[in-house]
Order: structure tokens, then sequence, then C-alpha cells
């Protein structure tokens, strides 16, 4: 079945420092991707999609390139601050069937001043 | 415009209590999804409804779990005697209901945090 895999975290940056966080996944068809990110004691907020393949998706600073010869969308940033810091969540849409999502396991961000 | 509104945002049940916990989605969309956080780990999804109808339980547990959204009113997930391992972030999330692709970006809810004693 569709599946998701994030680099574990925690990823721990200073400020100002580049930030990857890597995402692939599995699924048949074409499948939409997206980045949600998660505050601490709160929902999920959506931060970036891409619908298709050599889409990019951005926000804030984020983007995520959808690449179907790699199965990935990795998330970057080119300067983090500590505002950043929270939970990252990968997630997919299969292109077939109903509109769940399916997320990976999330990857926490600590940024340090 | 109001987002995604859960309540209660924390509730405690002793093992074999009913919990309930309800959900409202965004003015204007149809489309409700239940999701469950256990500690440290990722989202699973539970279950996919529409006004009055049930689209996909394949996540949700055979027993103990039902689901319902109502033509009025919020929509609920209950869990009949709850059990220590149902303790977890429950996530509900909206998505609006006009087009097919509109249906890609679902909101979330700041979720419902059962704690079972």
């Amino acid at each position: 079945g569709d599946s998701v895999t994030q680099m574990e975290g925690p990823v721990t940056l200073s400020e100002e420092a580049f930030l990857t966080i890597n995402c692939t996944y599995t699924a048949t068809g074409y499948p939409s991707l997206f980045w949600y990110v998660q505050y601490p004691g709160e929902g999920l907020q959506l931060l970036l999609k891409a619908t298709k393949a050599d889409d990019k998706g951005s926000n804030k600073g984020f983007e995520a390139t959808y690449r179907k010869e790699t199965t990935s969308f990795h998330l970057e940033k080119g300067s983090v601050q500590v505002s950043d810091s929270a939970v990252y969540f990968c997630a997919l849409k299969g292109s077939g069937g109903y509109n769940k999502l399916i997320f990976g396991a999330g990857t926490r961000l600590a940024v340090h001043p | 415009n109001a987002g995604v509104m859960q309540n209660p945002r924390h509730l405690v049940r002793r093992r074999g209590q009913e919990a309930r916990l309800r959900c409202s989605p965004m003015k204007g969309h149809s489309h409700v999804y239940w999701y469950r956080q256990l500690p440290e780990e990722g989202l699973k999804f539970m279950v996919y409804l529409q006004k009055e109808n049930i689209i996909d339980e394949s996540g949700m547990p055979k027993e103990r779990f039902s689901a319902e959204f109502p033509k009025e009113g919020p929509s609920i997930l209950r869990i009949q005697q709850v059990v220590r391992g149902d303790s977890a972030a429950y996530f509900c999330a909206s998505s609006p209901s006009r087009l097919a692709w509109a249906q890609e970006t679902q909101y979330f809810g700041p979720g419902t945090r059962l704690l079972v004693l």
C-alpha cells in the first residue's frame, strides 16, 4: 500500500542554518504531496503542497519539489528561525480511491539562537 | 472564517467509560476526516464522512469506535468502554465539496487529547 518515509529526528540547527528534511514515498499512480507543520500543543497546519510531478510548493520561505523519478518531496529552507521549531509531517493523498492522507512519522526540528 | 473546531480540547476518562469527541468543520465544508496520533507518531487515518454518510472507515478499529456526521450539528467520534491504549490525540480535518480538485486540501482542527486513566 501507499506509504511515506521521513528522515528521523530530532534535527537540531542554529538560527540561519540551511534546512533539509527528507521525504520519500511509495504510491501507485500520481499522488498529491503535502507538508504539514505542528507547533507544540496545536493541530496541523498545511505548509505547502504539490499535485503533480515537477511542481514546486512554497510558503514562508519553505519549498519542496515533487520528484517522481526519485519518489521524493524533500522540504528545504535557506535560513531557519527559532520560530520554525516544530514537528514537520510529510503526507500523500493517493490518486485513486478516497481522500485520506497518509502521513510520515514526523520530524522534530529544534532551532537554537 | 472560523477554522475547524474541536471540543473538548482535553478529555480525561477512566477505563470503561465512553468518550465523545466533537468536530465542527469549516464553513462550507461537508467532508470530515478523523485521524489519531499516538505519542511520538504520525497521524493515522480513521474515517472519512460526508453529511449523513460514512465514505471510508478502513482505519477504524472494528469494535468500540463509531463516527457520525449528521445533517445538522458536528461530527462525533465515539469511543465506548475506553482502554488505556485509546489515549492519544484525535484530530479532525475538513475539506470543501464543490469540485473534486478542491478536495485536495484538508484543514485540521486543534485536536482533542484523550487521556484514559
